[in-house]
């Protein structure tokens, strides 16, 4: 239980082209999910706040004008990197909380990643 | 904001060394969590700690958590190769708030 599935695995793109990621919760609902960018050899950085039928909260420094986020349905969130530039690269990871679950027992649950690579 | 440093960066064991990662925070924790990701991989949630002071074991895996709830530890016992992977604490607030993590190799 509790799985969420991240599309797609991996994507190259040109440099100022757009390219969109899925994050779904496939036997939960979510109302709220997570964005985070991981650098090589790095942390997990928040970028933004998901909130189904509302705005994203942008973390300080993220732009919300290239990283586009909706989140239309329950189930769904999707983040857009916008005229993306080499410098975008990077491995972006979505995360969600079954709320139904105890959080004490079952933590957050992370979708497997889209490595980003923008030439 | 909350901050949450976590040492070492890196470890390098023989496999059956022990091992021991730290993670402090510069404001007191309603609770910490801890992850555990493989290289190319994903976070996994392993524990969340909650009560001042909660030790809890994973088969060689034993967390603490401090008195004060400000500082937090992971300890394996007996290193295996399977252990390999880069280990996070996380504060929760209304999201996670990640340490440096500490990468673990072993060696056989």
């Amino acid at each position: 239980g509790a799985v969420v599935s991240q599309h797609p695995s991996w994507v190259i793109c040109k440099s100022g082209t757009s390219v969109k990621i899925e994050c779904r919760s496939l036997d939960f609902q979510a109302t709220t999910m997570f964005w985070y960018r991981q650098f090589p050899k790095q942390s997990l950085m928040l970028m933004a706040t998901s909130n189904e039928g509302s705005k994203a909260t942008y973390e300080q420094g993220v732009e919300k004008d290239k990283f586009l986020i909706n989140h239309a349905s329950l189930t769904l969130s999707t983040l857009t990197v916008t005229s993306a530039h080499p410098e975008d690269s990077s491995f972006y990871i979505c995360s969600a909380r079954d709320p139904d679950r105890d959080p004490v027992n079952y933590g957050y649950t992370f979708g497997s990643g889209t490595r980003l690579t923008v030439v | 904001g909350q901050q949450v440093m976590q040492i070492p960066q890196y470890q390098h064991v023989q496999e059956g060394e022990d091992f021991t990662t730290y993670c402090n925070s510069s404001t007191t924790l309603s609770n910490i969590q801890w992850y555990k990701q493989r290289p190319g991989g994903h976070p996994v949630f392993l524990i969340q700690l909650v009560k001042s002071g909660e030790v809890k074991k994973q088969k060689r895996l034993t967390f603490q958590f401090g008195e004060a709830k400000k500082n937090s530890s992971l300890h394996i016992t007996a290193t295996q190769t399977t252990d390999v992977g880069t280990y996070f604490c996380a504060g929760r607030g209304y999201a996670l708030n990640f340490g440096k993590g500490t990468s673990l190799l072993v060696t056989p």
